[in-house]
């Protein structure tokens, strides 16, 4: 069973702040994926990485996969309130099918 | 696009009866899965289908639960007979065979069984 752990599992800092969330796991993915949760609502994704070592920015967010795609990390600069949400990543099997497996999350909260 | 339309957004059953829940994935997409999510296990994986054909359902707790997708519209997930632990928020989402594409989720259903 391939798991994905997530750290920290809560998180709450003031506005301005920069913080790193992580997702860890033995296996190998083939590609992962990072997702906000809203409460009510369903995850919304955030960006996919692919390639071992690969960085992506979007705005204030900096995603890095593994150079061994057996991890990746999030991490946000500045953090403002409407960053506050459930952050969860997911790693593609590389067993064939099309599934991705879901971490266990990171709630943030960004107080004003 | 309206996105993934789940229904009902609630539902509140007495323990033994037969839950329905219903998806309608986005028209064009030729996945469909099917996750549920509780504080204690997080969001997890129960069936997921491509081009209406089941193709993994490991996740399913037990026989108490099936899916079906008699069209590419339409999907459903029931539970018979319903048990207090099944309470959870149920997701349905609907992606392409894309690397960079990422699954849609819908709004979720929210199950309580009293």
């Amino acid at each position: 069973t391939q798991l994905l752990e997530q750290s920290p599992q809560f998180l709450s800092i003031q506005e301005g702040e920069n913080l790193t969330v992580y997702c860890n796991s033995s296996s190998v993915f083939s590609s992962l994926q990072w997702y906000r949760q809203e409460p009510g609502e369903g995850p919304v994704l955030l960006v996919t990485v692919v390639t071992g070592g690969e960085v992506k920015k979007l705005k204030r967010l900096t995603f890095q996969f593994g150079d061994a795609r057996k991890d990746s990390s999030l991490h946000i600069t500045a953090a403002q309130p409407g960053d506050t949400g459930l952050y969860l990543c997911a790693g593609r099997t590389t067993s064939g099918t099309y599934k991705y497996i879901f971490g266990t999350g990171t709630r943030l909260k960004v107080l004003a | 696009d309206a996105g993934v339309i789940q229904s009902p957004r609630h539902e509140v059953t007495e323990m033994g009866q037969e839950v329905t829940l219903r998806c309608k994935p986005i028209s064009g997409h030729d996945y469909l899965f099917w996750y549920r999510q509780t504080m204690m296990r997080g969001l997890e994986l129960l069936i997921y289908f491509n081009n209406n054909v089941p193709i993994d359902d490991s996740g399913m707790p037990e026989d108490r639960f099936s899916a079906k997708m008699p069209n590419a519209s339409f999907s459903t997930l029931k539970i018979q007979p319903s048990e207090p632990r099944d309470s959870a928020v149920y997701f349905c989402a609907s992606s392409w065979d894309r690397v960079s594409r990422g699954y849609t989720f819908g709004s979720g259903t929210r199950l309580t069984v009293v």
